[in-house]
């Protein structure tokens, strides 16, 4: 049984450009949520899929949008980059059924804007 | 690695003393609880959780202990060892754990005097 894996780890992108992270949830799970978590802080909740549509979303503008295929992975996208948009990126995955109990998290794509 | 760690509250311990960490959480309504281990470079680790319905749980050498009245978690670890230090955060669900998403506290960092 795989973990989640994301990719990348590390991410140098510029303010204003647009960038895409992805996230291998792990084998079973058919759920995927993405969490933002800046530095000295708890994640915070972006959105989440399931069935490859959105099924949640937390208080990020459009900007942040994403994707789920049929295999169950996942990509975020975020346009228009800010400054504060640096942040350690997470993907959990989790069974439907099981809901945030069965959350497993990824070691997340460290994103830093310049 | 991540430092997670940045301008969070820290607990220093000496290796074979007990910790407690603490955690006010924000909603009323919640009735369901994790904490999460997070080291540098790796995302949230679950560690236990609990029920609104109950008021305390012991794994291997944690216990968590809920108040509702005064919305408050501790996390107490016994004998605590070097491989403990981390940043430590509660996290809750208003769902009961079976949807939604997980509102994460600010976090604690854990270091262990050998």
């Amino acid at each position: 049984e795989t973990g989640v894996t994301q990719s990348p780890t590390h991410l140098i992108k510029t303010r204003g450009q647009q960038v895409t992270l992805r996230c291998s949830s792990q084998s079973g799970h058919n759920t995927v949520s993405w969490y933002q978590q800046a530095l000295g802080q708890g994640p915070q909740f972006i959105f989440q899929y399931y069935r490859e549509e959105e099924n949640g979303r937390g208080n990020f503008p459009p900007r942040f949008s994403g994707l789920q295929f049929p295999n169950y992975s996942s990509e975020l996208n975020v346009n228009a980059l800010e400054l504060d948009d640096s942040a350690l990126y997470l993907c959990a995955s989790s069974w439907t059924a099981a809901g945030v109990e069965g959350y497993t998290f990824g070691s997340g794509t460290r994103l830093t804007v310049v | 690695g991540e430092n997670v760690g940045l301008h969070l509250p820290t607990l220093s311990v000496q290796e074979g003393d007990n910790s407690i960490i603490n955690c006010a959480y924000s909603n009323s309504a919640s009735d369901y609880f994790i904490w999460y281990k997070q080291e540098s470079g790796k995302g949230p680790q679950f560690i236990i959780d609990i029920r609104s319905n109950m008021d305390k749980r012991q794994g291997q050498r944690v216990t968590v202990l809920l108040n509702k009245t005064v919305k408050h978690l501790s996390l107490q670890i016994a004998a605590t060892q070097p491989g403990d230090s981390a940043v430590y955060f509660c996290a809750e669900n208003p769902y009961g754990g079976s949807q939604g998403n997980l509102i994460f506290g600010k976090g604690t960092k854990l270091s262990v005097k050998p």
